[in-house]
């Protein structure tokens, strides 16, 4: 069974610290992974999309990497913001063209 | 663009009243889906659909219905209405098949639904 694992399940950082979200799966044989962002009420924002080609993927002060051999991902936030606030989801490809979905990460980055 | 619209936003039912969600999206996407979001969950895939009149079953089906007769609308039924329905229901949309290309999955902004 294809699962996704997200660790920790929620997270408090002082504004301006670095930090990292970790993501871990049971299928290496993914395409990709995604990283999405969930304000609290509303839908999901596609945050960063890694090709199993790749290694890492970048968008301001986000960096995403995929290790495949390893089935991890993580999410690294740089001198956060409370803007930052949100909860954070990865997700791969499923055998139904979906997504397989972990629980997320909540994160709240204190003023 | 209005991408991927939902609606209602919020929606309280009585136990074994009926009810349709609506999604529809104008990116003319083959592939659209319904999840599940449970509170401190994440997104379990409800139904999909490959394309017009194609729909399937995914994770978690009972108690749900799907229909898909234009490219752009894939409503979701609840035909008696229990309190394991309460949850966050989410539309997607893709025009590949995601997981296997780099084309993005959209999302609405969701459906809040209380069975009461």
């Amino acid at each position: 069974k294809q699962e996704v694992t997200q660790i920790p399940a929620a997270l408090s950082v002082p504004e301006g610290e670095n930090l990292v979200l970790n993501c871990s799966f049971t299928d290496s044989a993914i395409y990709n992974l995604q990283w999405f962002r969930q304000d609290p009420g509303k839908g999901l924002t596609s945050l960063l999309l890694i090709q199993s080609s790749q290694r890492e993927q970048t968008s301001g002060r986000l960096n995403a990497s995929l290790d495949k051999s390893s089935g991890r991902s993580t999410l690294y936030i740089a001198a956060s913001q409370p803007g930052d606030s949100a909860t954070y989801l990865c997700a791969h490809g499923g055998s139904q063209g979906n997504l397989i979905f972990g629980k997320g990460t909540k994160l709240s980055v204190k003023p | 663009n209005a991408g991927v619209t939902q609606t209602p936003k919020f929606r309280i039912l009585k136990i074994g009243q009926s009810m349709t969600l609506q999604c529809t999206q104008d990116m003319n996407h083959n592939y659209m889906y319904w999840y599940r979001q449970d509170p401190g969950m994440g997104l379990k895939l409800i139904y999909y659909s490959v394309g017009a009149g194609i729909t399937d079953k995914g994770e978690v089906p009972n108690g749900y219905n799907v229909s898909r007769s234009t490219t752009e609308d894939f409503p979701l039924r609840l035909e008696l209405a229990a309190p394991s329905q309460t949850s966050v229901y989410f539309c997607a949309s893709s025009y590949t098949r995601v997981g296997y290309s780099n084309q993005p999955q959209h999302f609405g902004d969701g459906t809040r639904l209380s069975i009461l």
